[in-house]
């Protein structure tokens, strides 16, 4: 059974930095791209970042380009994301989840329960 | 303003069929990409309900279908269920941008 489990969410102040994780297993977690997806507090979906499997190639969003660094420790089954000069509009539930493509797009086919990140002061 | 156009809210009363549009650019859905649907239960992680446009992961029920055509996509829900209630998005990638997008969201409310 595949399971995502984040964690290192919390309260920071803006400027600050936060380290979230995502534990993976029952899966190949070196073989599979994997992506982090935020969600501001009532507000919709917002992809943020992915990288791949083998080559370890990272992609991000427009909005957290230069702040955040997403990174994988294959032998550790572990996703991160490093988030440096946090603002009040990070603010959000970050989800990590498995990306797959199966077609001309991927898609994310499992996700994890979430971890809250909060910056204010 | 999301990359991807969904209305905001629809409803059904239990038993009728439900569609959610997704309406696209010629730099994602037009350009022929495919797009992919998720549910998500308030207070819960999204869940994948269809993927490549029209195809359901193992578990999801057949009443739940989707559909592409040109620059916009469609999610059909028959037989509504009170269960079904739940805020769905539709995600795809833009060339433009270099990244997946999402669309803004829509609630689906079981009346």
């Amino acid at each position: 059974e595949v399971q995502l489990l984040e964690s290192g969410g919390g309260l920071v102040q803006p400027g600050g930095s936060l380290r979230l994780s995502c534990a993976a297993s029952g899966f190949s977690f070196s073989n599979y791209a994997m992506t982090w997806v935020r969600q501001a507090p009532g507000k919709g979906l917002e992809w943020v970042s992915a990288i791949k499997g083998g080559s370890g190639n990272t992609y991000y969003a427009d909005s957290v380009k230069g702040r955040f660094t997403i990174s994988r420790d294959n032998s550790k089954n572990t996703l991160y994301l490093q988030m440096n000069s946090l603002r009040a509009e990070d603010t959000a539930v970050y989800y990590c989840a498995q990306r797959i493509k199966s077609g001309s797009s991927s898609h994310f086919d499992y996700w994890g329960q979430g971890t809250l990140v909060t910056v204010s002061s | 303003q999301s990359v991807l156009t969904q209305p905001p809210s629809v409803s059904g009363a239990p038993g009728q069929r439900v569609t959610i549009s997704c309406t696209g650019s010629s730099s994602n859905i037009g350009a022929g990409l495919d797009v992919h649907w998720y549910q998500q239960v308030p207070g819960t992680a999204p869940k994948l309900l269809i993927y490549d446009s029209s195809n359901r992961p193992s578990g999801v029920p057949d009443r739940f279908s989707g559909s592409k055509s040109g620059a916009s996509a469609s999610l059909a829900i028959t037989g509504l269920q009170a269960e079904d209630e739940a805020d769905y998005y539709c995600q795809s990638y833009d060339s433009s941008l270099t990244g997946s997008v999402f669309g803004g969201g829509t609630k689906l409310t079981v009346l």
